[in-house]
């Protein structure tokens, strides 16, 4: 039982360069997400994805797109990578949205740089 | 933008010593997370709180949820080095689903 796995672990982009981050969970899970944490931020939420086909936009959307592949995955894809966009990026799953009952499974992260 | 300001930023402490992390906001929240993040990795979840003056414990780690439910306490009683991490506050203020508001972290390092 893996739990929520993510690819890379690492990777080093120049600008303008485009690159899609994988997520998968085996926990049977309904809703998936994906953040960004940076240094005296916190964690943002990017999108997420509240059940299988569909979609929403979080707090920080911009540069970014989603696709929720199946049930088990969920990918994240930077078009056109800015400095910006330099951070580490988790991807989370829970069993359902309702926040109060459920808790969030993290992925390890991963860490991009954007040159 | 709702926030969560967490204090201290950072806290260096002896093995065996007492610490209190705040979490802090001007929003009322329908349930509070705490998380810890270990380098390199992702945060776990440690509690969740949902009532308004809720204490809950977790071996040496007490959480408190305010009364008014706009902020949040963790006390480590005799702070062990595996205690070392990012301590994070997690609030739903939505009520309904998929907005966690994450605080800005305490970086709290334990030393033998």
């Amino acid at each position: 039982n893996a739990g929520v796995t993510q690819t890379p672990k690492f990777q080093v982009l120049k600008t303008g360069q485009s690159m899609t981050l994988q997520c998968a969970q085996d926990m049977n899970h309904n809703s998936m997400y994906w953040y960004r944490q940076d240094p005296g931020m916190g964690l943002r939420l990017i999108y997420y994805s509240a059940s299988e086909g569909t979609t929403d936009k979080g707090e920080v959307p911009n540069g970014y797109n989603v696709s929720r592949l199946n049930k088990r995955e969920f990918s994240l894809r930077l078009e056109s990578a800015a400095p910006s966009q330099t951070s580490v990026y988790f991807c989370a799953s829970s069993r359902d949205s309702d926040l109060s009952y459920n808790e969030q499974f993290f992925g390890p992260g991963t860490r991009l740089t954007v040159l | 933008t709702q926030l969560l300001e967490q204090s201290p930023q950072f806290l260096s402490i002896q093995e065996g010593e007492n610490l209190t992390v705040y979490c802090n906001s001007s929003s009322v929240f329908s349930s509070l997370q705490w998380y810890r993040q270990e380098p390199g990795e992702g945060p776990v979840l440690l509690v969740t709180v949902v009532t308004g003056g809720e204490v809950k414990k977790l071996k040496r780690l007490t959480f408190q949820f305010g009364d008014a439910r706009k902020d949040s306490s963790l006390h480590i009683t005799a702070a062990q080095p595996g205690d070392t991490g990012l301590y994070l506050c997690a609030g739903d203020s939505s009520g309904a689903t998929n907005k966690l508001i994450f605080g800005t972290g305490t970086l709290l390092a334990v030393q033998p």
